[in-house]
């Protein structure tokens, strides 16, 4: 069974780099398909932040404008995203997922993680 | 990027009743690159229907998605008390995915 897994600071400076992680267990990464993040902030809506394939092209929401980056470890299984100069606009749930396995009728979702950007 | 929106914000309804819910694109979008998640309140959100009509493994047959170009629908046919939730459609397949603002799904 595949599972999802964020971890990283929960408090993040405003200005800072906000870095979270997610650890695939029962599939490598390395394998196939695209592993992504989205976020959601509270009491609000879901945003789609970018995925990354599993061969290391990124795709990005435009709307970062540039201050997300997402890259692999194949080494531990997992990937991450970073977010820099974070303001309070990017307080929220963030989620990991694998892309829509449509040969198996499935995704994979972390549980999430809240991170909030506070002085 | 391709913008989703969802109609109606709210929806009020009894169990056992229809649902119909609406997802607009602002151009037309492959209907293989269409889905519809559900979400509860501090869960992640989970996936019903993707290719705009395939329902998702484990997801019940009341659940049916229909729609092409750019008026998609997920319908509900009578609903349960556990289907009372938020309801996101998302694009994906094309850089940048997106997701329509959310249906709520409330009891009557």
């Amino acid at each position: 069974q595949v599972q999802l897994q964020e971890s990283g600071p929960g408090l993040v400076k405003p200005s800072e780099t906000l870095s979270l992680t997610c650890a695939v267990s029962g599939y490598s990464i390395s394998s196939g398909y695209y592993w992504g993040w989205v976020r959601q902030p509270p009491g609000k809506g879901l945003e789609w932040i970018g995925s990354v394939h599993h061969s290391g092209s990124t795709y990005y929401n435009p709307s970062l404008k540039s201050r997300g980056t997402i890259s692999l470890d194949t080494s531990k299984n997992q990937f991450s995203l970073k977010l820099s100069s974070v303001t309070a606009a990017d307080t929220a749930v963030y989620y990991c997922a694998s892309q829509i396995i449509a040969a198996i009728g499935t995704d994979y979702w972390g549980q999430g993680t809240l991170v909030t950007v506070s002085s | 990027e391709i913008v989703l929106t969802q109609s109606p914000g709210t929806l009020s309804l009894s169990p056992g009743e229809r649902a119909t819910l609406s997802c607009r694109a602002s151009q037309s979008v492959s209907s293989s690159s269409l889905a519809w998640y559900q979400q509860k309140p501090g869960q992640a959100p989970r996936l019903l229907i993707y290719g705009a009509s395939s329902r998702a493994t484990g997801i019940p047959d009341r659940f049916s998605g229909s729609g092409s170009g750019t008026d998609f629908t997920l319908t509900i046919s009578r609903l349960e008390p556990e289907d009372f939730a938020l309801y996101y459609c998302m694009h994906y397949g094309s850089s940048p995915n997106s997701f329509g603002q959310g249906t709520k799904l409330e009891i009557k």
